[in-house]
């Protein structure tokens, strides 16, 4: 069966730094998403993606987030410079239509 | 704003009864509700869905109701197994946007 897949499982970074999350959304899929889910918190919105662009973003996607598709697999989420609150399981998705599928999630610890 | 509330937050069963989690949105608009099955250290599972159209939903042990004018939807695990135990999430997403708004999370233990 057809999955996302994430990378890396798990990250640990100093405050400051930049990170990026790396995810392969299911093949045949045309919509991408970042969840992200604080330990021990509900699964939170990000930002989703459609046609090379943002299509809908949160309040929690500030300036210091980016994402991209940089080829036909891969479709990334960039932190530019992690803060302390930014440690949470990120969870990449995506869909045809309607219904999403997750990823097993990336575990980033801002230290 | 958007809310789900999920109630509640944990739920004991012994094998073989049945376990019951209930979910209410604030978005009348909100058209499709998911409910998602997480294991530690995992990504949601998509367990079961209902579309608005629709009242009641079922796929074998797992049922889920769901009543527009009060806004609520229901999530029905029959027969529970040890392996039913995980944190379950209900989502509403309304129509024309890419979002799901999550509940708060349900862990269910079921005892053996």
């Amino acid at each position: 069966e057809p999955e996302v897949t994430q990378t890396p499982s798990h990250q640990v970074t100093q405050m400051g730094q930049e990170v990026i999350l790396r995810c392969v959304p299911i093949s045949n899929h045309l919509y991408f998403y970042w969840y992200r889910q604080i330990l021990g918190q509900k699964v939170e919105f990000l930002v989703s993606f459609y046609n090379n662009e943002i299509s809908e973003k949160s309040e929690i996607f500030d300036d210091q987030f980016s994402v991209e598709r940089p080829d036909g697999s891969n479709f990334t989420l960039k932190i530019r410079s992690t803060k302390l609150e930014d440690s949470a399981m990120y969870f990449c998705a995506s869909s045809e239509e309607g219904t999403i599928y997750f990823g097993e999630g990336s575990w980033l610890t801002v230290v | 704003g958007e809310n789900v509330e999920q109630h509640p937050s944990t739920l004991s069963v012994q094998e073989g009864d049945s376990a019951v989690i209930k979910c209410t949105y604030s978005d009348s608009a909100s058209n499709y509700f998911p409910w998602y099955k997480q294991e530690l250290g995992k990504g949601p599972q998509l367990i079961i869905d209902i579309r608005s159209n629709v009242g009641e939903k079922k796929d074998q042990r797992i049922a889920v109701t769901l009543n527009k004018t009060a806004k609520h939807f229901s999530l029905h695990i029959t027969e529970t197994q040890p392996e039913d135990s995980a944190v379950y999430f209900c989502a509403a997403k309304r129509s024309g946007t890419y979002k799901y708004i999550f509940g708060t999370g349900t862990r269910l233990k079921v005892l053996a």
